[in-house]
């Protein structure tokens, strides 16, 4: 079956580690975006790519990097300079130019220890 | 720019009742797309329905329907006969067609009582 799996459930990190959560699809989307959910807050845009080699910054990109070396991985890295870290992060992908919706991966939640 | 606002943090409807959940927006694009979704408390984002904003009905799906008033700019879900598995997050999205970035609103808690 295609989806978007995302990996691990739960990520815990130490004060001024970099940690990178995964987002791995096969749907034969090209575009694939990160989302950060808090509490109250609904999802804020990250990062997002619509073609290999090829990604641009969303609203919160501050404190995040990301790579897309390949069409079915876009990983997100949460670096030490994200001073509040503790999220949940939904990866999610779509087709582009079509009014479609995302299909979402079922999240990381990352809490700072 | 565009923005979603969703009034209403949390509520509650009796099972087997309807439920409509608010959603408003605000775009100058003259062609977008408005969704619903569901978020359990497992996480993950289910989508529901999607209403295109040339679309002359609204749309259903199954016990989804969305009231689309565009002069109004709202696109609310009503869902019909509530059942206990409906307690959820429910977030509002809208995407123009010409971008593909998505809009979410904050979010409205619903709570299904036996």
């Amino acid at each position: 079956d295609g989806g978007i799996t995302q990996s691990p459930k739960y990520l815990f990190r130490k004060e001024g580690q970099n940690v990178t959560l995964s987002c791995e699809q096969n749907l034969n989307h090209d575009a694939m975006y990160w989302y950060r959910q808090d509490p109250g807050q609904g999802l804020r845009l990250i990062y997002y790519s619509h073609i290999v080699n090829d990604f641009q910054k969303g609203d919160i990109a501050e404190g995040y990097s990301v790579s897309r070396e390949k069409k079915e991985s876009f990983p997100l890295t949460v670096t030490s300079a994200q001073k509040n870290p503790t999220a949940f992060y939904l990866c999610a992908s779509s087709i582009v130019a079509q009014p479609y919706g995302y299909t979402f991966g079922s999240g990381t939640r990352l809490t700072v220890v | 720019a565009q923005k979603i606002t969703q009034t209403q943090p949390g509520m509650f409807v009796q099972e087997k009742e309807a439920v409509t959940l608010d959603c408003t927006y605000d775009t100058s694009d003259p062609s977008y797309g408005l969704f619903w979704y569901k978020q359990p408390s497992s996480g993950e984002m289910i989508f529901l329905i999607y209403q295109g904003s040339y679309d002359q009905q609204n749309a259903t799906e199954g016990r989804y329907s969305l009231n689309f008033q565009k002069a109004r700019k709202s696109a609310n879900l009503v869902i019909s006969a509530s059942q206990l598995g409906d307690s959820a997050m429910y977030f509002c999205a809208m995407r123009a067609n010409t971008g593909n970035q998505f809009y979410f609103g904050t979010g409205t808690s619903l709570t299904v009582i036996p």
